[in-house]
């Protein structure tokens, strides 16, 4: 049973159009979470995270809205861009144990020029 | 320049043959994981260890085996593999400061 869910495996956008990308959690214990990004080939790189305590967090184009009430967090990228495309990871963590991290299945970004 | 490095990072091999993926970190970060990748399951802990000697179970932990005798180091053991491990394979390093650097990956195929 998966307790980090992506249900989008893929999302197209036009270029200069915003991007939203969703997550659902069920353990009501995380209390940290992030997002990464992966380009082929390539490891996982940390993009954006927030803490339980905060509903919003915001670094350049890439913002993070967390709805604890509904275990939802959703990452929008504005304006997107082509190097945007990749394949975006939400993932949680426990403030007690932050070594201990939960991946979602991971959505795969298309932004069209 | 601040990495994680992995090796080999493309392996195949025959059902049995005892392997070996190193994990090096020049971060002198205390908390390192294994992670493997699968299509649709996303990125699943294997172990985690948070500092030297110190590592514990993730969430799939059946099959592998890991040692920290060094901080900069952790290696991923695979005794006996077998074909349901062939998978896509991530070292990661932290500090605690929440967020973690990732290796680039190594490709296994078990036959």
């Amino acid at each position: 049973d998966q307790q980090v869910k992506q249900n989008s495996p893929s999302l197209s956008v036009q270029e200069g159009r915003i991007s939203i990308l969703n997550c659902d959690y069920t353990n009501s214990m995380f209390d940290y979470f992030l997002w990464y990004k992966k380009y082929p080939a390539e490891g996982p790189t940390f993009l954006i995270s927030i803490s339980s305590i905060k509903d919003k967090n915001e670094d350049g184009r890439f913002t993070v809205f967390l709805n604890k009430s509904a275990k939802h967090l959703s990452l929008h990228i504005v304006p997107s861009q082509p190097g945007d495309s990749a394949v975006y990871f939400c993932a949680a963590s426990f403030r007690t144990s932050y070594d201990k991290v939960i991946f979602g299945p991971g959505t795969s970004l298309s932004v069209i020029p | 320049e601040a990495q994680v490095t992995q090796n080999p990072r493309y392996l195949i091999t025959v059902t049995g043959k005892k392997l070996t993926v190193t994990c090096s970190q020049n971060m002198n970060h205390e908390y390192m994981s294994w992670y493997r990748q699968d299509p649709g399951l996303g990125l699943r802990q294997i172990y985690y260890s948070m500092n030297v000697e110190v590592t514990d179970k993730g969430d799939v932990p059946e099959g592998y085996k890991v040692s920290r005798k060094e901080k900069r180091n952790f290696p991923l053991i695979l005794e006996s593999p077998s074909p349901n491990q062939t998978s896509l394979y991530f070292c990661a390093s932290s500090s605690g400061a929440k967020s973690q650097f990732f290796g680039p990956g190594t490709r296994l195929t078990v036959l």
